[in-house]
């Protein structure tokens, strides 16, 4: 059974930092892109970064480009979300979420994390 | 970067109901597009990949149809568990982006 068990997230100042952590088992990790979502309270989701299996291509949205940085480490079957300059408006539960296939550039997400809650305020 | 508008926001349905959701992409996605079921507190879940493509697991009442700009999808025979939020996404180009959402709501 796929598990994404997501960690790191809790409550910031603005302008301040955060790194999340997704940790995947019950698949071949290495073989899959990962993504990350998030939804601000109230919200719809909202795509934020995106990884490719090996790591070498990321992909961000504009409204995060420049600030958060994504990464993986498949030794560890994990992926991170370095979050920095943190702002009011990137609260929200985020979400990872792993590729439907193995081998493409883009893909739908088949399997989600059940979220961490970042929070920004003072 | 390309928007996608998503409509209606809010639906009211009965069990039993059929209704469509319908999604535009500002730019050709091809068959690029999935659509998304989430209820408060839990995690999405895939329903339709590549515009028409039913996911593992999913019931037959739900369906995908559409292609270049203007999607859809249609739930046949409504359930109890399927009154949650539907999202589309494209993703032909990054970054991903997502419809706004459409609340399916009783009656």
């Amino acid at each position: 059974e796929v598990q994404l068990l997501e960690s790191g997230g809790g409550l910031v100042q603005p302008g301040g930092s955060l790194r999340l952590s997704c940790t995947g088992s019950g698949f071949f990790f290495n073989y899959y892109g990962m993504s990350w979502v998030r939804q601000a309270p109230g919200k719809g989701l909202e795509w934020v970064a995106g990884i490719s299996r090996g790591g070498s291509d990321t992909y961000y949205a504009d409204s995060v480009r420049g600030r958060f940085i994504v990464s993986r480490d498949n030794s560890r079957q994990t992926s991170y979300l370095q979050m920095n300059s943190l702002r009011a408006e990137d609260t929200a539960i985020y979400y990872c979420a792993k590729d439907r296939a193995t081998n493409v550039i883009v893909a739908a997400a088949d399997d989600w994390g059940q979220g961490t809650l970042v929070t920004v305020s003072t | 970067d390309i928007q996608v508008t998503q409509s209606p926001s809010t639906l009211s349905a009965s069990v039993g109901d059929t209704v469509t959701i319908t999604c535009r992409a500002s730019a050709k996605i091809g068959f690029w597009l999935a659509w998304y079921q989430h209820k408060p507190g839990k995690a999405p879940q895939l329903l339709i990949y590549q515009a028409s493509s039913l996911h593992n697991g999913v019931p037959s009442r739900f369906s995908g149809s559409g292609s270049g700009t203007e999607f859809s999808l249609t739930i046949t025979s409504l359930q109890p568990a399927d009154f949650a939020t539907y999202y589309c996404q494209q993703y032909h180009d990054f970054p991903y982006t997502f419809g706004q959402g459409t609340k399916l709501q009783v009656k």
